[in-house]
């Protein structure tokens, strides 16, 4: 059974890099699709991007341009950078594998607080 | 972007009844590329349903989705204790993916 763990730091500073990684187990990242969900406090859930084995990428418009996602097969890891933070990017961030499409496997969830 | 709305935002319902949660796409959803998520307090969000109508691996089968085109649904046929949770519908057939808000069903 695959299996997904988030780490990273759970407090960034406003205007710095939010580095997070997505360590898998249980299988090989050498195919699906491996994406990155955040969920803000009490709201709901935004898409953030995506990654494929292959290593080609998608990511929302509304984050796009601060966003980078990348993969590591050697560690079987993949990992979200988001840069220029705000406290608006306070929220659980989760990894997710695709599964007939949808996401069908996650990680528990990380909280990252952005705060000074 | 396809904007997708729930309703209602919350449902209160008694073990046993059922249930019937909306989701609604502003625009058709391509192959009805469509997933609900069950989320409990503290956990992450499970896939219940994909392509709109298949239940994931272990789902029960009192859990069933219905629609196509703009108008889809989720319906839990008699509903269990551990049912009571926020169910988020999720379109993936048009980049960027989207997320409804969220339907919460809770005891009446």
């Amino acid at each position: 059974q695959v299996q997904l763990q988030e780490s990273g730091p759970g407090l960034v500073k406003p205007s710095e890099i939010l580095s997070l990684t997505c360590t898998v187990s249980g299988g090989s990242i050498n195919t699906y699709y491996w994406n990155w969900i955040r969920q803000p406090p009490g709201k709901g859930l935004e898409w953030i991007g995506y990654i494929f084995h292959s290593g080609s990428t998608n990511y929302n418009p509304s984050l796009k341009s601060r966003v980078t996602i990348s993969l590591d097969a050697s560690k079987n890891q993949f990992s979200l950078n988001l840069s220029s933070v705000t406290a608006a990017d306070t929220a659980v961030y989760y990894c997710a594998r695709d599964a007939y499409g949808a996401m069908g496997y996650w990680g528990q969830g990380t909280l990252v607080t952005v705060s000074s | 972007e396809i904007v997708l709305t729930q309703s209602p935002g919350t449902l209160s319902l008694s073990p046993g009844e059922r249930a019937t949660l909306s989701c609604r796409a502003s625009q058709s959803v391509i192959s009805s590329f469509v997933a609900w998520y069950q989320q409990k307090p503290g956990q992450s969000p499970s896939l219940l349903i994909y392509g709109a109508s298949s239940r994931a691996t272990g789902i029960p089968d009192r859990f069933s989705g219905s629609g196509s085109g703009t108008d889809f649904t989720l319906t839990i046929s008699r509903l269990e204790p551990e049912d009571f949770a926020v169910y988020y519908c999720q379109q993936y057939g048009s980049s960027p993916y989207s997320f409804g808000q969220g339907t919460k069903l809770d005891i009446k």
